[in-house]
């Protein structure tokens, strides 16, 4: 079946601007994480939904960003106003249980801010 | 603070020999791990899993052995090939009720043809 996926693939924004970033989990997959991925590091998370409620925003760097997720299914993460340090690789993941465990991801949108 | 981490940050290994990948962690209270593979310009790959009531699993070509005494964790590749080249990542599930995987920061394997 397919796998996670997500786009854009890429994206090149001016710092200022608002960006969106979409996800397409797994079809049945009730968990659905965002993870950051600067270059030559791990993953940082963000933000974890259980069906469409986010019980933990914690991991969100500002309030510049937020996510949602509609459906049980697609999610968004928009970063507002970007900066240059927002430059990073975006990866989303999928479980079928909310216990953070077997996560499957895709294959990850890369935001570069000039 | 507590965190996932590894050892060697880069490995380079001759084609057809063994790898061995460490990760140290240091919640005591974690009870899942899970190794990664993250090939260039891709999302990290499931490789393989263990449980903290396990000290080692095999699957094909790779074992995962977890020593908890030490709070350490190996990822071996058996005959190692160049498409095992990648950036590997250990994670650890905190236990009951989180939701959330702590990840390293990855070791790069280059296997040498």
């Amino acid at each position: 079946g397919a796998g996670v996926s997500q786009s854009p693939s890429n994206k090149v924004t001016e710092k200022g601007k608002d960006v969106e970033l979409r996800c397409d989990p797994i079809s049945g997959h009730t968990a659905l994480y965002w993870y950051r991925q600067s270059l030559g590091q791990g993953l940082e998370f963000l933000i974890y939904f259980q069906g469409n409620s986010a019980p933990d925003k914690s991991g969100l760097p500002s309030d510049r960003f937020s996510a949602e997720r509609t459906g049980g299914s697609v999610s968004t993460l928009t970063i507002q106003r970007t900066q240059q340090e927002d430059s990073a690789v975006y990866l989303c993941a999928s479980s079928i249980v909310a216990e953070g465990r077997e996560q499957y991801f895709g294959p990850g949108t890369r935001l570069t801010v000039t | 603070g507590e965190s996932v981490g590894l050892h060697l940050p880069t490995l380079s290994v001759q084609e057809g020999d063994n790898s061995i990948i460490n990760c140290a962690y240091s919640n005591s209270a974690s009870d899942y791990f899970i190794w990664y593979k993250q090939e260039s310009g891709k999302g990290p790959q499931f490789i393989i899993d263990i449980r903290s009531n396990m000290d080692k699993r095999q699957g094909q070509r790779v074992t995962v052995l977890l020593n908890k005494t030490v709070k350490h964790l190996s990822l071996q590749i058996a005959a190692t090939q160049p498409g095992d080249s990648a950036v590997y990542f250990c994670a650890e599930d905190r236990g009951a009720g989180s939701y959330q995987l702590t990840f390293g920061k990855g070791t790069k394997l280059s296997v040498i043809p």
